[in-house]
């Protein structure tokens, strides 16, 4: 069964805006990861968040971990169309779990 | 939502013999399909994509030879891990990706743990 779970799962903003997506997941984990799929291509490795950190940056991406909410968030500032893709976080405990993943569309 | 199955989800196998990994689209047609491994504490790799009727696309490094893609139906594709050795041992994923599927672009089975003994 899918471990992590985002939200929403569709999200349509406009070039520029900024974009925030939800994660949250049920049982204990040693890390939470981010990709992004673009269709037709692989995962896309965005950022990794240790059980033991809260909050964590990469350029432009944002990603913050509540482990006592069992939830993490992603946010993209200044979306630009290239970010339409979907997003997933993955919950690596024992075996790693992904959500359904949120389509994020970036319209120019 | 689309459903993707994967099994086994753990196998045990002795060096030397050969695993096969099936992941099935339960209510979606998959026109493309990811397998990925994941070593212990790190991010997944790509090792190949694979279109339904076509020969898998393999990613540098990847040995075609040993690890098998076959994906002969819009429901189901199969990896072969080959004459698996101990560093074999890992956690493989499947996605698939296809027609029918609303919102979001890909769906990812439940994983299968190999170890080789």
């Amino acid at each position: 069964s899918q471990q992590g779970e985002e939200d929403p799962q569709a999200l349509s903003i406009q070039e520029g805006e900024n974009a925030t997506m939800n994660c949250s997941y049920k049982t204990s984990i040693n890390n939470l990861q981010w990709y992004r799929q673009n269709s037709g291509r692989g995962l896309v490795h965005l950022i990794l968040i240790r059980s033991n950190e809260r909050e964590k940056h990469s350029g432009r991406l944002r990603v913050t971990l509540d482990t006592s909410k069992k939830s993490s968030s992603l946010l993209i500032t200044a979306s630009r169309a290239a970010d339409t893709a979907s997003y997933f976080c993955a919950t690596d405990g024992n075996d790693m779990r992904f959500g359904a993943g949120t389509r994020l569309t970036v319209k120019p | 939502g689309a459903v993707v199955s994967q099994h086994p989800s753990r196998v045990i196998c002795k060096s030397g013999t050969s695993v096969k990994i099936e992941c099935r689209s339960l209510d979606f047609q998959a026109t493309t399909m990811f397998w990925y491994r994941q070593f212990p504490k790190q991010s997944l790799m790509l090792m190949a994509t694979s279109n339904e009727g076509s020969k898998a696309t393999y990613e540098q490094g990847v040995e075609k030879d040993k690890f098998l893609i076959n994906h002969a139906s819009l429901t189901l594709s199969t990896l072969t891990v080959t004459s698996a050795h101990p560093e074999d041992s890992s956690f493989y994923i499947c996605s698939a990706e296809g027609r029918g599927v609303m919102n979001t672009e890909a769906f990812f089975g439940q994983g299968t743990r190999l170890t080789v003994v």
